[in-house]
């Protein structure tokens, strides 16, 4: 099962809102990624975090990276109609040993005009 | 610069029958990955490929399906024989590689949607 999980699952919100998906993995992660889904496409890369308390920003998305890095978040600030889609967060896992990415189950961002 | 290429886009087969994707990644990225990804889930790794080496396989069910990286570019996965749980997207993705733990930043295909009746 997925080691990586997310909360929510879904989220509907009124255009103009603020969104925040979580991110909470069981072990140790080396980095985080976080990739976006539209409905109907294929995951494209949105940024990577790798120090332990990181916070990088791009232009209304602000991504932060836990301090013990076993967490992490995504927020949007005023949510726009082009942000509608499934947020993806992905970590290399630590205790495994394996270098690749291991997936959340993803939140859905549903934004009403 | 053309992306990660997959085909077909779409399969429709019996269960029991074979079925075979195909991925040509991006010029020069040398890790390549297969994918799962179920209806409202996220993307479960099936295989890992250095080159034309499998260096990470274990979640591959290697009963029915087997994939290939001849020459370290192009990759073929196959499923023989279809169930009807295999019904999901399969998406092949590829990058760089990255270095030490960290893998670098993937890119996807557009995806296989395989639909076993």
């Amino acid at each position: 099962g997925q080691q990586v999980m997310q909360i929510p699952q879904y989220q509907h919100v009124q255009e103009g809102e603020d969104f925040t998906t979580y991110c909470n993995s069981s072990t140790t992660l080396s980095n985080i990624q976080w990739y976006k889904q539209r409905p109907g496409g294929h995951p494209v890369f949105l940024i990577q975090l790798v120090k332990s308390g990181e916070v990088k920003k791009q232009k209304r998305l602000t991504f932060q990276f836990g301090e013990a890095k076993k967490n992490s978040s995504l927020h949007i600030t005023a949510t726009q109609t082009t942000d509608v889609g499934t947020y993806f967060c992905a970590g290399v896992l630590m205790d495994t040993g394996r270098r690749a990415l291991t997936f959340g189950s993803g939140t859905r961002l549903q934004v009403q005009p | 610069e053309a992306g990660v290429v997959q085909s077909p886009r779409y399969k429709i087969i019996e269960k029991k029958q074979p079925v075979a994707f195909w991925c040509n990644p991006i010029s020069g990225h040398n890790t390549l990955y297969w994918y799962l990804q179920n209806l409202g889930q996220g993307p479960e790794l099936l295989i890992r490929y250095e080159n034309e080496e499998a260096v990470d396989d274990s979640q591959l069910p290697k009963d029915r399906f087997s994939a290939e990286r001849l020459k370290g570019v192009d990759s073929t996965l196959k499923i023989q024989p279809a169930e009807l749980g295999d019904s999901a997207v399969y998406l092949c993705a590829s990058s760089t590689g990255g270095s030490g733990s960290f893998t670098g930043e993937l890119f996807f295909g557009e995806g296989s949607r395989l639909t076993v009746l």
